[in-house]
């Protein structure tokens, strides 16, 4: 089993679409949890913590499910600006090394 | 809003060479990291770096490559012979760890071996 796991998409959705990512993980002593965008050859950018009670931040809204291993990030009412490449990352159990998934390409279309 | 900054944005050399990748981490950051990312694969964990010693270091991270706080500012990679499958984004990130150890990055800078 893959340490990160996502669906590589692409996610094409029209503006002001609802849109769901997914990503499961495989170390269960993982403590850590986020969501980076990364645009065509850019730096990761950190979007948002994940926290076991859910959390939101605008239209974006991060699950943790620990039992399950399971992350997911739903964005509403998608904007052009939304197009990149989301980044399910944990951290590798107690430390500070983060993994990454291979990513999910999204494209918001007019 | 603070920043992680890496110098230069693209270095080209030849195989076999010594390159220095050059950073400044944000200005409280304890933490700092390396990360490579090969074009269309995932960012991958090179090494991590606190109180002027490695605290953890992947298989990747071999006897060529080496990093350092040489000032109260940069934090450096020095990789002593490139090897062609060194080419990649080499990304720096720092964080403050407390309470949650979010990590920022920089620009990256892209390493071409010829």
């Amino acid at each position: 089993r893959k340490e990160v796991e996502q669906d590589p998409g692409p996610f094409n959705v029209p503006e002001g679409a609802t849109v769901a990512f997914n990503c499961t993980y495989s170390n269960s002593a993982s403590q850590s949890f986020f969501w980076y965008r990364q645009d065509c050859r850019k730096e990761p950018k950190l979007l948002m913590s994940v926290y076991s009670s859910g959390n939101e931040d605008g239209r974006f809204t991060a699950q943790l499910n620990r039992a399950s291993q399971y992350i997911s990030l739903l964005i509403r009412d998608s904007k052009l600006s939304d197009s990149a490449t989301y980044l399910c990352v944990v951290n590798d159990g107690n430390t500070d090394k983060l993994i990454f998934g291979t990513g999910t390409r999204l494209q918001v279309f007019p | 809003e603070p920043e992680v900054t890496q110098t230069p944005s693209h270095q080209v050399t030849q195989m076999g060479q010594e390159v220095i990748l050059r950073c400044v981490p944000i200005s409280n950051h304890l933490y700092f990291y390396w990360y490579r990312q090969i074009l269309g694969q995932k960012v991958e964990f090179l090494v991590s770096f606190y109180n002027n010693e490695i605290s953890e270091k992947s298989e990747i991270f071999d006897d060529q490559f080496s990093v350092e706080r040489p000032d109260g500012s940069n934090f450096t990679l020095k990789i002593r012979s490139t090897k062609l499958e060194d080419s990649a984004m080499y990304f720096c990130a720092s964080s403050a760890r407390s309470p949650v150890n979010e990590q920022f990055f920089g620009p990256g800078t892209r390493l071409t071996v010829l």
